[in-house]
């Protein structure tokens, strides 16, 4: 398995614009998590999903921020419009429902100016 | 919700000394205590995760110690080496078969070994 893939790795973009990142998780996890990494705030859980199911998006900073899991083995996370602030790597990653090792992407570096 | 604070944020050490990371946690009901490591521009990666029915578990150089009345867990590196210079973040989740998971991280401590 070549683990989690996300894309893109890198995307910049200008304020105001529509920003998709997406990943695909390992291929039999039942759970997929969304985190923010910046040096302010550390890695922050945006949503995660089990079974597809949004379970817990109390993370989402605000309605500019959706995110979506149609199946079992996609997701994407949007923001509209963007703005400087949401600058940070985003990490996917997905586990077994049991709780056991969360493994990420190699996340995506967006730059919003 | 879970609230997971880590000490230090910096850690300076030299190459064979050890490394102690600490970690509290604020809900009590939370069972699993996973350690991450983040090397410069990659993605974190598991390097040990401890249970609440147990109080301690080594891997070669690094171990972890739980104390559940306290609340807190900690990682410990001996013999360091400069490949061990990483951000290492703590986190704590429950884990309960089929219901919902969620794993809450530390803010990471950034750990240098000086040659």
């Amino acid at each position: 398995d070549a683990g989690v893939i996300q894309s893109p790795r890198h995307e910049v973009t200008e304020m105001g614009q529509e920003v998709t990142l997406r990943c695909k998780p390992i291929s039999g996890h039942n759970s997929l998590f969304w985190y923010r990494q910046t040096m302010m705030r550390g890695l922050e859980l945006l949503i995660y999903f089990n079974n597809n199911v949004p379970i817990d998006d109390s993370g989402m900073p605000e309605d500019r921020f959706s995110a979506k899991m149609p199946n079992a083995s996609f997701s994407t996370l949007k923001i509209q419009p963007s703005e400087p602030r949401d600058s940070a790597v985003y990490f996917c990653a997905s586990s077994f429902l049991s709780g056991t090792e969360a493994f990420f992407g190699q996340g995506t570096r967006l730059t919003v100016v | 919700g879970e609230n997971v604070e880590q000490h230090p944020s910096t850690l300076s050490v030299q190459e064979g000394d050890s490394a102690v990371i600490k970690c509290t946690y604020s809900d009590s009901a939370s069972n699993y205590f996973p350690w991450y490591k983040q090397e410069l521009g990659k993605r974190p990666q598991l390097i040990i995760d401890i249970r609440s029915n147990v109080g301690e578990k080594k891997d070669q150089r690094i171990a972890v110690t739980l104390n559940k009345t306290a609340k807190h867990f900690s990682l410990h590196i001996t013999e360091t080496q400069p490949e061990d210079s990483a951000v290492y973040f703590c986190a704590a989740s429950i884990v309960s078969g089929g219901s919902n998971y969620k794993l809450t991280f530390g803010k990471g401590t950034l750990l240098t070994v000086n040659p």
